[in-house]
């Protein structure tokens, strides 16, 4: 079936260090985004892309960055993280002009 | 931007009894209004919408309703099952649905 997937799905590191989560997707979808999830915080925007050529900030931008290496592929990366990134990170995939998002299964990053 | 609130964070029924989760929207361009439910350790998924020109929408036991002069929308569950147990999340979105901002979630649980 077709799917998003997440690479990790859990990762440790250090304040400091770069990091990169990666998503794919086989939906054959053009819009990807990628979304922070806090407790009690709901979920947030980071960063979207319409196409490979397009990268918009999200709600939440600061501290990250993008980059979709084709249609089905979109990372998000830390450059310097800090402990307060520490959260669940999910990918998620539409096609325009339609309504739904569907979400990847989740990457749990802790930043010690 | 956009701003949504969700009440209440955590909502506690019996088995069969119904369920209300509210949500405002500040935004009065937004036209699209998504409910996802997410389930412990899992990804969110969607499970009913409703556009602007629709007041009221159904399925099987869930149904949505919209109050534009208001800016508020809400999810009603009927005869609620330990399934749906769940946290539930209310968005909104304008400008052709290309972006979601989400409400920060209700935990629903179900005694049996």
């Amino acid at each position: 079936d077709a799917d998003v997937t997440q690479t990790p799905r859990n990762r440790i590191t250090k304040t400091g260090k770069r990091i990169m989560l990666e998503c794919s997707q086989t939906k054959g979808h053009d819009r990807m985004y990628w979304y922070r999830q806090d407790p009690g915080l709901g979920l947030r925007l980071i960063y979207y892309s319409f196409d490979v050529k397009d990268i918009n900030k999200g709600e939440i931008s600061d501290g990250y960055s993008v980059s979709r290496q084709a249609q089905a592929k979109f990372s998000l990366s830390l450059e310097s993280a800090i402990p307060n990134q520490t959260a669940l990170y999910f990918c998620a995939t539409r096609q325009g002009g339609y309504n739904e998002q569907f979400f990847g299964p989740g990457t749990r990053l802790t930043v010690l | 931007g956009e701003n949504v609130e969700q009440h209440p964070s955590t909502l506690s029924v019996q088995e069969g009894d119904s369920a209300v989760i509210k949500c405002t929207y500040s935004d009065s361009a937004s036209n699209y209004f998504p409910w996802y439910k997410q389930e412990l350790g899992k990804r969110p998924q969607l499970i009913i919408d409703i556009r602007s020109n629709v007041g009221e929408k159904k399925d099987q036991r869930i149904a949505v309703t919209l109050n534009k002069t208001a800016k508020h929308f809400s999810l009603h569950i009927t005869e609620t099952q330990p399934e749906d147990s769940a946290v539930y999340f209310c968005a909104a979105s304008n400008s052709g649905y290309s972006t979601l901002t989400f409400g920060k979630g209700t935990m629903l649980l179900v005694s049996p």
